[in-house]
């Protein structure tokens, strides 16, 4: 089956301590991102990656890492997590599609993310 | 910067009706545009896509429209479900940073 997955699917944690929330497709896919998604600000895309080793920031990148040493994964790392972190994170993979402007993106079931 | 608009923002109709919820967009140079369903809780998944060069997409009981020269774009649903309930989202994408609306909350009761 063609999927997106993400883990942890929930997760506590505290102040200043470092995690890795993994993601992984099976569709042989290019491009991969990594989106948060807030009340009343939406859905917006913090990294993104167009292939194995290349990775550029999206709207909101600060406190967050990324690396894509594989095709198929693209964790999200958070060095050092603030409480202004807390969100529901996504992770979506797509095609280059025509142009390479990208085809239809798949996306993870979803990551909820409490920094206390 | 690339601004989406999503009207309603809610929208409560009984079973069967036909309804049209709206994204408008800000610049018109843009690769695609894709509707989304998303479930309470649950992850996004894609309803249609269509590209620049297209006008409209259709599935099922679905049909989406593309007008870039006014930016905006139309999601029809034909004879509404209660299993329809659920929030929209469209995403414009112009660059490799796809912006999304704050997406039409929908009710469909029976």
């Amino acid at each position: 089956e063609a999927q997106v997955t993400q883990n942890p699917r929930y997760l506590i944690t505290v102040t200043g301590k470092k995690l890795t929330v993994t993601c992984s497709q099976n569709m042989n896919h290019e491009y991969m991102s990594w989106y948060r998604q807030d009340p009343g600000l939406g859905l917006r895309q913090i990294y993104y990656s167009m292939n194995v080793e290349v990775t550029d920031k999206g709207d909101v990148p600060e406190g967050y890492k990324v690396s894509r040493k594989e095709k198929r994964n693209f964790p999200l790392i958070l060095e050092s997590p603030s409480p202004n972190q807390t969100s529901l994170y996504f992770c979506a993979s797509s095609s280059p599609g025509l142009a390479g402007g990208g085809d239809t993106q798949y996306f993870g079931p979803g990551t909820r993310l409490t920094v206390l | 910067k690339q601004e989406v608009t999503q009207i309603p923002a809610a929208l409560s109709v009984p079973e069967g009706e036909n309804l049209v919820l709206n994204c408008s967009f800000t610049d018109s140079a843009i690769y695609n545009l894709q509707w989304f369903r998303q479930d309470p809780g649950k992850g996004l998944t894609s309803l249609l896509l269509i590209q620049s060069s297209q006008r409209e997409q259709t599935s099922g009981r679905l049909n989406a429209s593309l007008d870039k020269s006014s930016g905006r774009s139309t999601l029809y649903i034909a004879a509404s479900q209660p299993g329809d309930s659920a929030t929209y989202l469209c995403a414009v994408k112009g660059s490799y940073i796809p912006t999304f609306g704050r997406g039409t909350s929908l009710i469909v009761h029976p």
